[in-house]
């Protein structure tokens, strides 16, 4: 089973260089998640999308934009990179829109630094 | 608003000792509380879970029971492995938008033969 697929798992970029991260889930989710991680500070939210067709912000989503293509794949896109966005970035995906008690599923994440 | 206040680490304990890794909350409303492991070099799996008050989630020999009165979800497990070194994160779901999760800091634990 596949799961939650990310590509690149590893990538290094140069300050003002633009990237997109890609997602893809094969369980037939609704939801679908972009979170970042930092030393010391967990998985914060950058950007969500509900269903297909809709996406919004979470905590951290200055810098960044996403697109929901179709309900497998939800891309991030780092327009100008910044060593900020130094991170490793994880895609998740949750069946049910808005039911709490649904786990989410994550892929095994993208190591992004930016010089 | 909602957030994770997570034990501390790292933790390194002796193959067959007992675990407690603490996690506390704050939400609006009454969220569902997870547990979900990280190893090395993989994403998040959930580990376990709870959706109401003095619910118990248990999972491959781990338990955390949903603490309303002290608004905590504790992480235990009686006799660790090896294997069960990994980053431990405690979680809450906020019950708006589309099931966002908060998470804790996260907790590393280090079991040695």
């Amino acid at each position: 089973n596949a799961g939650v697929t990310q590509t690149p798992k590893f990538q290094v970029l140069k300050t003002g260089q633009s990237m997109t991260l890609q997602c893809a889930q094969d369980m037939n989710h609704n939801s679908m998640y972009w979170y970042r991680q930092d030393p010391g500070m967990g998985l914060r939210l950058i950007y969500y999308s509900a269903s297909e067709g809709t996406t919004d912000k979470g905590e951290v989503p200055n810098g960044y934009n996403v697109s929901r293509l179709n309900k497998r794949e939800f891309s991030l896109r780092l327009e100008s990179a910044a060593p900020s966005q130094t991170s490793v970035y994880f895609c998740a995906s949750s069946e049910a829109v808005r039911n709490s008690n649904q786990p989410q599923h994550f892929g095994d994440g993208t190591r992004l630094s930016i010089l | 608003g909602n957030s994770v206040t997570q034990m501390e680490g790292p933790v390194t304990l002796s193959e067959e000792a007992f675990l407690t890794i603490n996690c506390t909350y704050t939400a609006t409303g009454y969220p569902s509380l997870f547990w979900y492991v990280q190893y090395p070099g993989e994403g998040l799996q959930l580990l376990l879970k709870a959706t109401k008050a003095d619910d118990k989630g248990s999972n491959k020999g781990f338990e955390a029971t949903y603490r309303k009165e002290t608004t905590s979800f504790h992480l235990e497990k009686g006799s660790v492995q090896v294997s069960d070194s990994a980053v431990y994160f405690c979680a809450l779901s906020g019950r708006t938008g589309a099931n966002n999760l908060f998470f804790g800091t996260g907790t590393r634990l280090t079991v040695i033969p």
